[in-house]
């Protein structure tokens, strides 16, 4: 089974501080994906990358940045967190697949909160 | 551009109903659908999928037929359970880089 693990279920920071929230998933897959997800919001795409140091912005980029030095490895960057970030934070992978589009695997999240 | 729409919810029903959550999709060309499920403080986890056309997918008593012809894939159970409560998202993927569309999520709570 694929294993898509986020280093911490709950966070809190403090304004302005720089956040690093970490995910490393386990199967190979070329592909991961920052979601964050709000009360009636649904899930929102904030950075996705194909490959080891590339990158590609989603829906919601702005504050935020990331990393993916290793193929399983993709982090997420509050470069100066704002209140406005607390959110629950969601990291997802995928194999590219041949034909039939693949589904993606999800970590449990990450709840921060920015004080 | 791609888009899926579900049904709003939140959704109640009494143990033992008959579940419908509805969900449409626009995208061009032959495009995967799932339905993910999350469970109270989890991330999601993929429910069920269909490749193309008339597939039916089905997966704990849950089921959604991929109908092209109404670009839709409704998911249904027959009989629902207390430990069915969670937010289901109806997705699509179209690309093979692996991105996919979600809908907005539907709250299901399933009462004793």
């Amino acid at each position: 089974d694929v294993k898509v693990t986020q280093s911490s279920r709950y966070l809190v920071k403090r304004t302005g501080e720089k956040v690093f929230l970490e995910c490393v998933q386990d199967m190979d897959h070329e592909n991961m994906f920052w979601y964050r997800q709000d009360p009636g919001l649904g899930l929102r795409l904030i950075y996705f990358s194909y490959d080891v140091k590339m990158k590609e912005k989603g829906d919601i980029p702005e504050g935020y940045s990331v990393s993916r030095e290793k193929k399983e490895r993709f982090s997420l960057i509050l470069e100066s967190a704002s209140t406005n970030q607390t959110s629950m934070y969601l990291c997802a992978s995928t194999s590219p697949g041949t034909g039939a589009r693949q589904p993606q695997h999800f970590g449990d999240g990450t709840r921060l909160s920015i004080l | 551009g791609d888009s899926v729409t579900q049904m709003e919810g939140p959704v109640t029903l009494s143990e033992e109903a008959f579940l419908t959550i509805n969900c449409t999709y626009t995208a061009t060309g032959y495009p995967s659908l799932f339905w993910y499920v999350q469970y109270p403080g989890e991330g999601l986890q993929l429910l069920l999928k269909a490749t193309k056309a008339d597939d039916k997918g089905s997966n704990k008593g849950f089921e959604a037929t991929y109908r092209k012809e109404t670009t839709s894939f409704h998911l249904e159970k027959g009989s629902v359970q207390v430990s069915d409560s969670a937010v289901y998202f109806c997705a699509l993927g179209n690309t093979n880089a692996g991105k996919s569309t979600f809908g907005d999520g539907t709250t299901l709570t399933v009462k004793p």
